[in-house]
C-alpha cells in the first residue's frame, strides 16, 4: 500500500528489553521523523534525517538510536526500555523545501512494564 | 513543545463556531500549521499559513495571524461532529528539521 506504515501498532515490551519501531513509506521523501507523544506535551522529536545515511537528534533522544540505510525505512530503537518510554510513537516523512508538510504514520503504541 | 502552547480542551454545541487559539515563541517561524489527529490515527495537515500572511480562508477553516502578538487561532465554522479531534498547532523555520508543536487542543461536539 503507498503511503506511510509503522509497525507494530502496539507492543507491550519489559524494562531492559531492546526493542526496534519500524517505519516505512513509498513516497520517497527525502526527510523522515520520528515523535513521542505524551500527554500534556504533544510532540516531540526524538531524531530526524535528511536523506539515507544521514540522521540527527531532536529534542529527547537519549536512550533511542536509529538508522537510514534505505530512503523508505527508517526504525527506530530503545537500545534498553524504560518505563518512561512508555508512550504513542510517530513516524513522519516530507520532501525538502519550504512548504514542509509532514505525513504522519499511524502511530505505535508501546508499553514498557 | 512547550514553546508553543495552546489550551488543553475546548467544547463547542454542534452548529457552532470553534475557536482554538494557539501562542508561538519564534518570531523566525516561517510557516505555521494547524494538524488535525482522529482519535487512534497519526496527524494530517488541515491547513497552514505562511508568516507574511495575516488571514487565509479554506472553505469552513479561517486562520488568524497576529505576528506581533505571536498568536494564532483556527476558526471552524459550523461545527460538526465530525470535526471532534485533537488540533495541534505547529511552528516551522523555513527548513524541515525544526517542527515544533504545542500539546494539543481536545475539541468535542455536542449534538
Amino acid at each position: 500500500d503507498a503511503g506511510i506504515t509503522q509497525s507494530p501498532r502496539y507492543k507491550i515490551t519489559e524494562t531492559g528489553r531492546q526493542v526496534t519501531l519500524m517505519c516505512h513509506q513509498t513516497w520517497s521523501h527525502s526527510y523522515m521523523f520520528w515523535y513521542r507523544q505524551d500527554l500534556g506535551h504533544g510532540l516531540r522529536l526524538i531524531y530526524y534525517s535528511a536523506a539515507a545515511d544521514i540522521t540527527d537528534k531532536g529534542e529527547v533522544p537519549d536512550g533511542y538510536v536509529v538508522s537510514r540505510s534505505k530512503t523508505e525505512n527508517f526504525p527506530l530503537t530503545l537500545e534498553s526500555a524504560t518505563r518512561s518510554q512508555t508512550s504513542v510513537y510517530f513516524c513522519a516523512s516530507s520532501t525538502s523545501g519550504g512548504y514542509n508538510e509532514q505525513f504522519f504514520g499511524p502511530g505505535t503504541r508501546l508499553t514498557v512494564l | 513543545g512547550e514553546d508553543v502552547e495552546q489550551s488543553l480542551f475546548l467544547s463547542v454545541r454542534e452548529g457552532d463556531s470553534s475557536v482554538i487559539n494557539c501562542t508561538y515563541t519564534d518570531s523566525s517561524s516561517t510557516y505555521l500549521y494547524w494538524y488535525k489527529q482522529e482519535p487512534g490515527a497519526g496527524l494530517q495537515l488541515l491547513t497552514y499559513i505562511f508568516s507574511n500572511m495575516d488571514m487565509k480562508q479554506d472553505q469552513r477553516l479561517t486562520v488568524l495571524l497576529n505576528k506581533k502578538d505571536k498568536h494564532l487561532s483556527l476558526r471552524i465554522a459550523d461545527t460538526q461532529t465530525g470535526d471532534s479531534a485533537i488540533y495541534f498547532c505547529a511552528e516551522s523555520p523555513d527548513n524541515n528539521n525544526d517542527m515544533r508543536f504545542g500539546a494539543g487542543t481536545r475539541l468535542t461536539v455536542k449534538p
